[in-house]
């Protein structure tokens, strides 16, 4: 599986855009992109996925680099609810192991007032 | 909205004691996997399941550690003789089909063992 590079930690003003990179160099072509988040002590909930056309949601926008090797994650109006630890994840969709879900320590995103 | 339902939501064991935390999948989804989140760590896949199958058990411990999702009700992920490491976060997520086709897996709340 890829390896992944997220900074520790961010900050955001609300009502302002979110934009949360990614480095994932090692990623395979049949691999897609996968962001989750998970506000404290609650569950991990998904956002979106990719594999290199840019995506968008009702949560975010994802935006892969061409070459693949990093991503960001584009939460256009944050909220403070969006306060939360995003990850980013790698993984194949279709057939093989793609449910062994492993992350990383993500990064935690402040939303200010 | 009946999401993936796990309980007990918080549980607390003495050293040598058994935990069992249990797991509701969302209605419909036939497919439940257990992970564990360490304090201070990333999620960890455990378990994967169907209706009274193991699918893949290759991220349990190998020890003390089951789990069985039976025909009529909840999956159980089981832990006996707990000791201090196994304190932390055990979620649950389930999906309607194997092979993951929209990517996406419904967590539950979790349940955090704290073990004394």
């Amino acid at each position: 599986d890829a390896k992944t590079t997220q900074p520790t930690s961010m900050d955001c003003a609300e009502g302002r855009a979110a934009n949360l990179p990614c480095n994932h160099s090692t990623i395979s072509g049949n691999e897609y992109v996968y962001w989750y988040r998970q506000i404290h002590s609650q569950g991990p909930q998904y956002i979106i996925h990719g594999l290199k056309n840019n995506e968008t949601n009702e949560m975010a926008s994802l935006i892969i680099t061409e070459d693949r090797k990093s991503s960001t994650l584009i939460l256009p109006h944050a909220t403070l609810r969006d306060t939360a630890v995003y990850y980013c994840t790698p993984r194949q969709n279709s057939g093989g192991s793609n449910y062994k879900l492993t992350f990383g320590k993500g990064t935690l995103l402040t939303v200010n007032p | 909205n009946a999401g993936v339902m796990q309980n007990p939501r918080h549980l607390v064991r003495r050293r040598g004691q058994e935990a069992r935390l249990r797991c509701s999948p969302m209605k419909g989804h036939s497919h439940v996997y257990w992970y564990r989140q360490l304090p201070e760590e990333g999620l960890k896949f455990m378990v994967y399941l169907q209706k009274e199958n193991i699918i893949d058990e290759s991220g349990m411990p190998k020890e003390r550690f089951s789990a069985e999702f039976p025909k009529e009700g909840p999956s159980i992920l089981r832990i006996q003789q707990v000791v201090r490491g196994d304190s932390a976060a055990y979620f649950c997520a389930s999906s309607p089909n194997g092979g993951l086709a929209t990517g996406e897996l419904f967590f539950g709340e979790g349940s955090r063992l704290t073990v004394l």
